[in-house]
This record gives C-alpha cells, structure tokens and sequence, in this order.
C-alpha cells in the first residue's frame, strides 16, 4: 500500500542553524511534490511545489529537493527563527487531482 | 483574493443529529477539496469536485457523508446521524487545474472543528 513518512515526531533546532525534514514515500509514483506549515487550529499553508522532473526549488530561506529514485524529498530551511517553529507537511500528489498528506514533523527554534 | 473561509469555525452537536459545513473557496479557483484531519495526524482526502462535478470520494467517505457543489462556487458538506469518530477538523481547499491536471497549490480554509457529544 501506499505510505507517506515524515521523520521523526518533533525536531528542535537552536534559532540560527538549518532544520532538514524529510519525507519518505513508498509504492507511489508522484507527478510532484508539496511542502506546508500548519500552526495549531489553523490550515495548511502552501510553501513550495516541486515536480518529478526537477531537482531542487528554492524559495528566500527555503529549498527542497526531490529525488524520484531514492523517493524521497528532503525540506530545509536555513538561519531558522523561533517564528519558524509549526509542523511542516509534506503532500504528495499525481495529476488526478487528490493529495495525499504525510502525518507532519513538528519543528520548534529555540532562541 | 480573499482566501478560503469556512463556517462555521466550530461545531458541537450530539452524536445523531446532522450537521452541515459550508466552504467559500477563491473566486476563479475550479477546483474545491474536503479533508478531514485529526489530532497528530495529516489531512486525509475526503473527495474533490471539479467546477460543479465531483470527480472522486475516498473510501472514508461513508455513505452518512455527502457534498454538493451546486453552481461551481461554494461547497457543502453534510454529516447525517453523526458518530463520535466524526470528531475532526474538516478542511476544505482550492485550486486552479491547468490544462485539466490538479498541478497547482491548494489554498486551505482554517476548517471546521467538529466535537460529537
């Protein structure tokens, strides 16, 4: 069956330094890839899409990189700030429409 | 743009009585989502129409569960004879497909919270 997982329960990184998720799939060919922050009692919030015929995106302190072969994508964000700390999802998705969501890392940057 | 919003934000009721959930997603966006989610644990698909036409239901999508689309804009989604294990936050989202491929960020609302007594 189709699985979707997202590393570790929580990552807790001192403010300044680079917070690395990942998000590991198995039995899924996606056509691309989505990273969101969800703080508590709020919705998912997109931040950045990349797909299966790209390698990396960036986007001001964030990148992602997508690796089809190893399926799997990992999600940095570098000089992180306490304002940084939610959980971070990644979904992924074909062309059909539907997302399908891992369960989420929750990171928190201590000051 | 005035983002997705859902009503209302939260809902209690006790367990068999029938709630509705409304969901305004962005204007000129085509395509309308609904998920539900739970305490630790990632939003699952529930089922997503294209303008006025749903176009897939999960298999959690019980038949105590419908949605409706009716003019393309706003949606609804209906829980009939609620059970405890509808305790969720129910989400909805919105995109634009391009060329007819769901290949564009989803918008979310901030969900309905609902609490079966």
């Amino acid at each position: 069956s189709q699985k979707i997982e997202q590393n570790s329960e929580a990552l807790n990184i001192q403010e300044g330094k680079t917070a690395t998720l990942t998000c590991n799939y198995t039995n899924y060919s996606p056509a691309y890839l989505q990273w969101y922050r969800q703080d508590p009692g709020r919705g998912p919030v997109f931040l950045l899409l990349i797909r299966e015929n790209e390698k990396e995106k960036r986007k001001e302190r964030l990148k992602v990189t997508f690796d089809t072969t190893l399926k799997q994508s990992l999600f940095h964000i570098t000089a992180s700030q306490p304002a940084d700390s939610a959980t971070y999802l990644c979904a992924l998705d074909t062309n059909a429409g539907k997302s399908t969501f891992g369960d989420g890392t929750t990171l928190t940057v201590k000051p | 743009d005035t983002g997705v919003s859902q009503d209302p934000r939260h809902k209690i009721t006790k367990r068999g009585q029938n709630v509705t959930f409304r969901c305004d997603p962005i204007s000129e966006h085509n395509r309308l989502y609904w998920y539900r989610q739970t305490l630790g644990q990632g939003p699952e698909f529930l089922t997503y129409f294209q303008n006025e036409a749903q176009l897939e239901k999960s298999r959690l999508l019980s038949d105590r569960f419908s949605a409706e689309r009716p003019k393309g804009s706003f949606s609804t989604l209906e829980i009939q004879r609620t059970e405890q294990g509808d305790s969720a936050m129910y989400l909805c989202a919105s995109s634009s497909a391009v060329g007819g491929k769901g290949n564009q960020p989803q918008h979310f609302g901030d969900g309905t919270r609902l609490s079966i007594l």
